[in-house]
């Protein structure tokens, strides 16, 4: 079944801590988004890629680096988490944006 | 200005009732249209999309256009419990090639 997973789904971590959120998707999108979302707020692009070896940082300013090694494959990595780290993160991919996106569950993140 | 507002809510909304949810936009050069459902913990999913003005049915949700005024609908009709959920207006242009959200609506629904 064609869908998108990001793992873990929760994560609690402390300070300092290098994170890696992962994303996959089985529908061969070339394009591939990370949004952050806080509650009550707008979805806000934090990385982006089109395809194989193409990232772009987003709307949002973010500490986070992103890297598209393979097409179903788009991890997003904070090398030093910090309490301000702390949101939902949404993965996304899409064949056609106008088409919408399809997005994964989510990866709850809080850093104490 | 916001490219595109949409009020955060909640709306709360007795079951079977008819619920209208909108957005307003800015930039007439949006071209895309487009409804995301949104339940708790989970990521956002695609109701709707449309291109042009007018209207467009699935079921119970009509998705309404009117782009001269910039504004948009989203019609739930026969509401059920399980229409609670936060629902996204999301705006696309292929000049910029990428979504615009706006910031949800929180819908309940009471049995």
């Amino acid at each position: 079944e064609a869908d998108i997973y990001q793992t873990p789904r929760y994560l609690v971590i402390g300070t300092g801590k290098k994170i890696t959120l992962e994303c996959s998707q089985t529908m061969g999108h070339d394009k591939m988004y990370w949004y952050q979302q806080d509650p009550g707020m707008e979805l806000h692009l934090i990385h982006y890629s089109y395809g194989v070896n193409s990232t772009e940082k987003g709307d949002l300013s973010s500490e986070s680096t992103v890297s598209r090694i393979r097409t179903e494959h788009f991890p997003l990595t904070l090398e030093s988490a910090r309490p301000s780290h702390t949101s939902q993160y949404l993965c996304a991919s899409s064949e056609q944006v106008y088409g919408g996106y399809t997005f994964g569950s989510g990866t709850r993140l809080t850093v104490v | 200005q916001k490219e595109v507002e949409q009020d955060p809510g909640p709306l709360s909304v007795p079951e079977g009732a008819i619920v209208s949810l909108n957005c307003t936009y800015s930039n007439s050069a949006f071209q895309y249209f487009m409804w995301y459902r949104q339940y708790s913990r989970k990521g956002p999913e695609l109701l709707m999309y449309t291109y042009s003005s007018g209207n467009k049915e699935d079921g119970r949700f009509t998705a309404q256009v009117d782009k001269s005024s910039k504004y948009i609908s989203l019609f739930i009709r026969d509401s059920q419990p399980s229409d609670s959920a936060t629902y996204l207006c999301a705006l696309f242009m292929n000049r910029d090639d990428k979504i615009i959200f706006g910031k949800g609506t929180r819908l309940h629904i009471l049995p």
